[in-house]
């Protein structure tokens, strides 16, 4: 157990629709990134955000976008879901940004119909 | 970052120590060696990282080369616990951000 919670555990949804996903980072963390897994492959970088503003990017459109609120807690948010968008979506966080070891949550599962 | 390769896939005997080999030839000096794992159905867990010398915790110890072009995580008595994918990932510590860049992994099969 890493401290960091993910909710949904499981959720489908349709090509076209919204989602929100949550997490809730490790106690005193400040910094809470977002990984995209699809399946067979290594965690993909989406973005980073770091005392409420975001503070890095991976290769994903506009249409995923993030919030981190004042007590660290964070949601991703992906607007026109497409059919590759079905994938395990990680959340991790970190207490200094930059480095050491970042804390996992179990993630969602996302299906796009 | 640098880019790392690893065997895509590893059988060990569940007791004996399993070395996972890790290749990043293009490491840069500033550049940390970091190795985590994914347990089937589980999000990543940090294992060990280290910048040049030898390092070791309660999880496992990190050999790096001297030339840094290399290194071996060694999990001295593996269990079946062990069965997971490991991620070698090589990154530079800075404050623009510090995502983890995963490559395919090494699975590990602990076998009994």
């Amino acid at each position: 157990e890493t401290g960091v919670t993910q909710s949904p555990t499981h959720l489908i949804k349709t090509r076209g629709q919204q989602v929100t996903l949550r997490c809730s980072s490790q106690s005193g963390h400040n910094t809470v990134s977002w990984y995209q897994q699809a399946l067979g492959q290594g965690p993909q970088f989406i973005f980073q955000y770091y005392r409420e503003e975001e503070n890095g990017r991976g290769n994903f459109p506009p249409r995923f976008s993030g919030l981190q609120f004042p007590n660290y807690s964070s949601e991703l948010n992906v607007n026109a879901l497409e059919l590759d968008d079905s994938a395990l979506y990680l959340c991790a966080s970190s207490l200094v940004a930059g480095r050491d070891e970042q804390f996992f949550g179990p993630g969602t599962r996302l299906t796009v119909l | 970052d640098a880019k790392t390769t690893q065997p895509p896939s590893m059988d060990c005997a569940e007791g004996r120590a399993a070395n996972l080999p890790c290749n990043h030839s293009t490491i840069s000096g500033n550049e940390y060696v970091y190795w985590y794992r994914q347990i089937h159905s589980q999000g990543p867990q940090y294992i060990i990282h280290g910048l040049k010398n030898n390092e070791t915790n309660e999880m496992a110890s990190l050999i790096i080369t001297e030339d840094r072009k290399s290194s071996t995580l060694i999990l001295p008595h593996a269990t079946l616990r062990d069965t997971a994918v490991y991620y070698c990932i090589v990154r530079v510590e800075n404050n623009a951000g510090n995502m983890l860049t995963f490559g395919g992994g090494t699975r590990l099969m602990v076998k009994p």
